[in-house]
């Protein structure tokens, strides 16, 4: 089955600074990839998503990730961060040996310190 | 007004009890999803449905059940809580392929 890794539970980091998520998972079949973010007390909402061509992928909120197919991965990434990007950021991959449904990551607690 | 509707919010409950969660969308999608979320674990499907005619077990699926009463209807039912089943619970729809989900605010299940 399609497993998906996401290494940090908790990132801690300054406002202003880069930030990277990191994203792994274990079918290297074509897949789509996806990142979700949480924030406090409301469901989960789309970021970006890879379905095909460039393999780096833009948010409207300057947020990028790219697609590494030989390492398997999709990690996210901001250079500068603000407060309010203070989430919980979850991977997901749908396609491979996970079928029709999206497999989840762990999530990823981003934490913004002014 | 949320395009994924999902009631109660929140939930006390008792050992034993029965348990249902309400999912109702505005949004046209054939295409719903239940998931439970709990810390560390990501998103675990609980079942899902592409039609009204369509039911389908996800990974978790024991101790639950579901009906889709309407397209914009997908209930969650829990006929005797046990206390790990206390987590949040989502409801999700999509359109399709390749099927951006669309989430909504979640209910939260505390069983005593």
């Amino acid at each position: 089955a399609q497993s998906v890794t996401q290494l940090d539970s908790q990132v801690p980091v300054f406002e202003e600074a880069p930030v990277e998520l990191r994203c792994n998972y274990s079918s290297s079949v074509s897949v789509y990839l996806f990142w979700y973010v949480q924030y406090p007390n409301q469901g989960l909402q789309l970021l970006l998503k890879y379905l095909s061509g460039s393999t780096l992928v833009e948010s409207i909120n300057g947020f990028e990730a790219e697609f590494n197919k030989s390492q398997t991965s999709f990690h996210l990434r901001k250079p500068s961060v603000h407060i309010s990007d203070t989430a919980e950021y979850f991977c997901a991959v749908k396609g491979g040996n996970a079928g029709n449904m999206l497999t989840f990551g762990g999530g990823t607690r981003l934490m913004v310190k002014p | 007004d949320a395009d994924v509707t999902q009631t109660p919010r929140n939930r006390i409950t008792k050992t034993g009890k029965r348990i249902m969660l309400e999912c109702s969308q505005t949004k046209g999608h054939d295409r719903m999803y239940w998931y439970r979320q709990d810390p560390g674990l990501g998103l675990q499907l609980i079942y899902y449905s592409f039609d009204v005619k369509d039911i389908n077990k996800g990974e978790i699926s024991d101790g639950y059940s579901v009906s889709r009463q309407a397209q914009a209807k997908f209930s969650l039912s829990l006929e005797s809580a046990i206390p790990n089943q206390t987590a949040l619970y989502f409801c999700a729809t999509s359109p399709g392929p390749p099927g951006e989900l669309f989430f909504g605010e979640g209910s939260r299940l505390t069983v005593l």
